[in-house]
């Protein structure tokens, strides 16, 4: 079993949907980020967590770490924000090495 | 601009010819990373460096070097490259280890025949 597991692996939804992407994780952690890749493969950061919640426009990133699960919510989602969307943790005890999920590919058709 | 670079891009080489696919970062980031992106297994570790001089292993070091003699390039070295390496890598860096947002480069594909 991956220490860092996401879900769905792939979603399709319509132009203007709610759409959730869930990870979760088995391993103690310091922080999750969220990542997400563009078609073009370049990957940026969307956020950082440790506790709570935090927001950037129409995404929303909570995290319960009594769970051990976090999720990625986009609001009125938008063809443009089809990319693959990936969840990551770093072990706690802040290390240096950072533990990836499988990634969620998301398709917003219009 | 703050950035991340990586040379070549793009690279196809053969079985067992020394490569260097370079690394650099203008942010003055203390921790830097190398990851390999496969169909399938998706993104994982290989080497990062919390500081010059200070390297360390990840989840997929085989078959790989790295060294860090300023702070601003973290080098990937391939001694002897072979048809399992080839595969997308992504440098990262981030202002300090563990609790920091990363900032990637935009990759370099490197096959190998």
């Amino acid at each position: 079993k991956n220490e860092v597991e996401q879900s769905p692996q792939n979603l399709t939804a319509q132009e203007g949907e709610f759409i959730t992407i869930n990870c979760s994780y088995s391993v103690g952690i310091s922080a999750l980020h969220w990542l997400q890749q563009h078609p073009g493969g370049g990957i940026v950061s969307l956020f950082m967590l440790s506790s709570g919640k935090k927001k950037h426009g129409r995404l929303i990133a909570t995290i319960n770490i009594q769970e051990k699960h976090s999720s990625l919510h986009i609001t009125a989602s938008h063809p443009r924000d089809s990319a693959v969307y990936i969840c990551a943790v770093n072990g706690s005890g802040n290390t240096g090495k950072l533990i990836f999920g499988q990634g969620t590919t998301l398709q917003v058709k219009p | 601009e703050a950035q991340v670079t990586q040379n070549p891009r793009y690279l196809i080489t053969v079985t067992g010819k020394k490569l260097t696919v370079t690394c650099s970062q203008n942010m003055n980031h203390e921790y830097m990373s190398w990851y390999r992106q496969d169909p399938g297994l998706g993104l994982r570790q290989i080497y990062y460096s919390m500081n010059v001089e200070v390297t360390d292993k990840g989840d997929v070091p085989e078959g790989y070097k790295v060294s860090r003699k300023e702070k601003r390039n973290f080098p990937l070295i391939l001694e002897s490259p072979s048809p399992n390496q080839t595969s997308l890598y992504f440098c990262a860096s981030s202002p300090r280890r563990g609790s920091y947002e990363q900032y990637f480069g935009p990759g370099t594909r490197l096959t190998v025949t």
